[in-house]
């Protein structure tokens, strides 16, 4: 059975880092691209990039590059979502997703969501 | 990369059909047959009910069905049932290895 694990929830004060994660099982990890979504508080859905776990290739959504960072590390089947300095709008819930059955730019298996929580 | 347009609410009764459109541009929509809805029941992850503008993935009733004219994407949901109540959010690829998705539909199952 596929299944991507995130990390649980975080409350984090201005200006914290942040790295949260998504560990992949029951596929050939380094075969397919994740990607992160974000979904603010009552709002839609954002893409936010893809990473390929092979070599670590990174593709950003113009509205996140230099906002965060994506990275993975293939021998323990994780990616990570990293903030080095986080702000109040990016309290929001953070989904991993992949392509496993359909081509990498659908998601057909996601995370139960990372929650967010920055306050002062 | 804008965001792809959607009605922010629809609503049917059990038993009718609804469709939730989805308006890109010559860009997104209109340039790419890999068109995606997804839908998520409140407080759950989105799951994907129907890919390349009108495939649906295994387990997902035939119900649903997908279309595409020009640079706008449709999900009709036929004999809406009180389980079809949800939030439903198309994507589309933009290119460049780039993806965006709809503001999302709130539907309402009277």
């Amino acid at each position: 059975e596929v299944q991507l694990v995130q990390s649980g929830a975080e409350v984090k004060k201005p200006g914290e880092s942040l790295n949260i994660s998504c560990q992949g099982s029951g596929y050939s990890f380094t075969s397919y691209w994740i990607g992160w979504v974000r979904q603010m508080p009552g709002k839609g859905l954002e893409w936010m990039g893809l990473i390929y776990p092979a070599d670590s290739d990174t593709k950003y959504s113009p509205s996140f590059q230099g906002q965060v960072t994506i990275s993975a590390d293939k021998s323990v089947r994780t990616a990570y979502l990293q903030w080095s300095s986080l702000k109040a709008s990016d309290t929001a819930i953070y989904y991993c997703a992949s392509g496993i059955i359909t081509p990498w730019y659908y998601f057909d298996s996601w995370g139960q969501g990372t929650q967010v929580t920055v306050s002062s | 990369q804008s965001a792809l347009t959607q009605p922010r609410s629809v609503s049917g009764s059990p038993g009718q059909s609804v469709t939730i459109s989805c308006t890109g541009t010559s860009s997104d929509v209109g340039a790419y047959h890999y068109v995606s809805w997804y839908q998520q029941h409140s407080g759950k992850a989105p799951k994907l009910f129907i890919y390349d503008v009108n495939r649906r993935p295994s387990g997902v009733p035939d119900r649903f069905s997908g279309s595409k004219s020009g640079n706008t994407a449709s999900l009709t949901i036929s004999g809406l049932q009180a389980e079809d109540e949800a939030d439903y959010y198309c994507s589309s690829y933009v290119g460049s290895f780039t993806l965006v998705f709809g503001g999302g539909t709130k539907l309402t199952v009277l």
